[in-house]
């Protein structure tokens, strides 16, 4: 049973550029969750996908958006990009919704923007 | 903004001894807390899910414990093995329907053979 993948690995850009990230979850996992971990800190957490609707957001500008697709993989999108979207963005798939429901993470994309 | 804070933020101990560390959260309207395990170059992986006051969870050497009313939880790790060594993270879902997490800065534990 193949786990969260993420795509790519690592990924280059300049500021002002746009960038894709892309996230299959765990086989029977309908719901994921994006992250970004920026260097000495906790993931944060950017928004949650269920049933191809964002159903959660946190606390992150209009510029980072995100789709779920009916297989239940996912897309973040970040337009115009500065030198502080510099981190490792983490993809979570868990069974539900639920604060309770387990979360498994992917390995993560490293973007790095100069 | 919502504080999770952990404690301490990083750890050396010698292989075979026994440590914990702390996760200490908001102490109103909970509904859980998880515990990840991240070791360098791989995923975060899961722990335990926490959900009730006096909450006891085991994993192999790996223990948690839970106390809402005051808002925290420790995590122990009895005879510490170089294999132990990674960031230990935890959870704290808020939000409609608790969906939204916030994760502490985590541990960092180092064991040494």
């Amino acid at each position: 049973d193949a786990g969260v993948t993420q795509s790519p690995t690592h990924l280059i850009k300049t500021r002002g550029q746009q960038v894709t990230l892309r996230c299959s979850p765990k086989s029977g996992h309908d719901t994921v969750s994006w992250y970004q971990q920026a260097l000495g800190q906790g993931p944060q957490f950017i928004f949650q996908y269920y049933e191809e609707e964002e159903r959660q957001r946190g606390n992150f500008p209009d510029r980072f958006s995100g789709h779920q697709f009916p297989n239940y993989s996912s897309e973040l999108n970040v337009n115009a990009l500065l030198l502080g979207d510099s981190a490792l963005y983490l993809c979570a798939s868990s069974p539900g919704t639920g604060g309770s429901d387990t979360q498994y993470f992917g390995p993560g994309t490293r973007l790095t923007v100069l | 903004i919502l504080n999770v804070e952990q404690s301490p933020q990083s750890l050396h101990v010698q292989e075979g001894d026994s440590t914990n560390f702390t996760c200490s959260f908001p102490s109103s309207n909970f509904y859980a807390l998880h515990w990840y395990r991240w070791e360098t170059a791989k995923s975060p992986e899961a722990l335990f899910v926490m959900t009730l006051n006096g909450d006891e969870k085991k994993k192999g050497r790996i223990s948690a414990t839970l106390n809402t009313k005051e808002g925290y939880s420790y995590l122990y790790i009895k005879g510490s093995q170089p294999e132990d060594s990674a960031t230990y993270l935890c959870a704290f879902p808020r939000g409609y329907n608790f969906n939204k997490f916030y994760f502490g800065s985590g541990t960092k534990l180092n064991v040494k053979p």
